[in-house]
């Protein structure tokens, strides 16, 4: 089953708002990534993080790997109708066969 | 274009059945999973291979379940006796290296036992 906590399940915004989503566990783990799916598509790596700490940006994104290594946010900044999807987020955990594992997704919904 | 394919897209099986999933990973890439996502969960790990080795096959939720990929590129997955708890939307994704290198998923297909 799903080692992972995303929150919130489902956002409805309106256009231009800022957008925070985030992912907790009880394991550690040595990648955090985020991932955006839409309709009939596979998810597409958005932003990889490698360290504890680590704050990475890609346009109006951005995502932090915690210093704890259990937990990781994604923020989005001034959404645009293209934002609508699923956005997962997953990553290896430290120990064992480091599988990607992947938590549940936030759809994000925009009011234009 | 240069990605991950999967076919066929869309798959409706009526329960007993058997189905063959195929993807083809990009081209030179060394590793390949294959993923269940049920509707509205993420993807769940089924299965990965580096080049024609299948070095994990924990995910795999039963014997029914069975992957290949005896050449090192395309590969596999069959389902036997589907059920319908086996519909789901099964993704491929391909990565350059090793397992924890970044991974590349295909479309999917989406999988209906009646």
């Amino acid at each position: 089953g799903q080692q992972l906590n995303q929150s919130p399940q489902s956002m409805f915004i309106q256009e231009g708002e800022d957008v925070s989503m985030n992912c907790t566990s009880s394991s550690i783990f040595n990648t955090w990534l985020w991932y955006k799916q839409e309709p009939g598509e596979g998810p597409v790596l958005l932003i990889a993080l490698y360290k504890a700490g680590e704050l990475t940006s890609n346009g109006r994104l951005t995502a932090q790997f915690g210093i704890t290594r259990k937990d990781s946010f994604l923020n989005i900044s001034a959404s645009i109708p293209s934002d609508v999807g699923i956005y997962f987020c997953a990553g290896h955990i430290i120990q064992g066969a480091q599988k990607l594992v992947f938590g549940q997704g936030t759809r994000l919904t925009i009011n234009p | 274009g240069a990605g991950v394919s999967q076919s066929p897209r869309y798959k409706v099986a009526k329960r007993g059945q058997d189905v063959a999933l195929r993807c083809d990973p990009i081209s030179g890439h060394v590793s390949l999973f294959w993923y269940q996502q049920a509707l509205g969960q993420g993807p769940e790990f089924l299965t990965y291979f580096q080049n024609e080795a299948q070095l994990d096959k924990s995910g795999l939720p039963s014997d029914r379940f069975f992957a290949e990929r005896p050449e090192g590129s395309v590969s596999t997955l069959k389902i036997q006796r589907t059920q319908q708890e086996d519909s789901a939307v099964y993704l491929c994704a391909s990565s350059f290296g090793s397992r924890t290198d970044t991974q590349y998923f295909g479309p999917g297909t989406r999988l209906t036992v009646l």
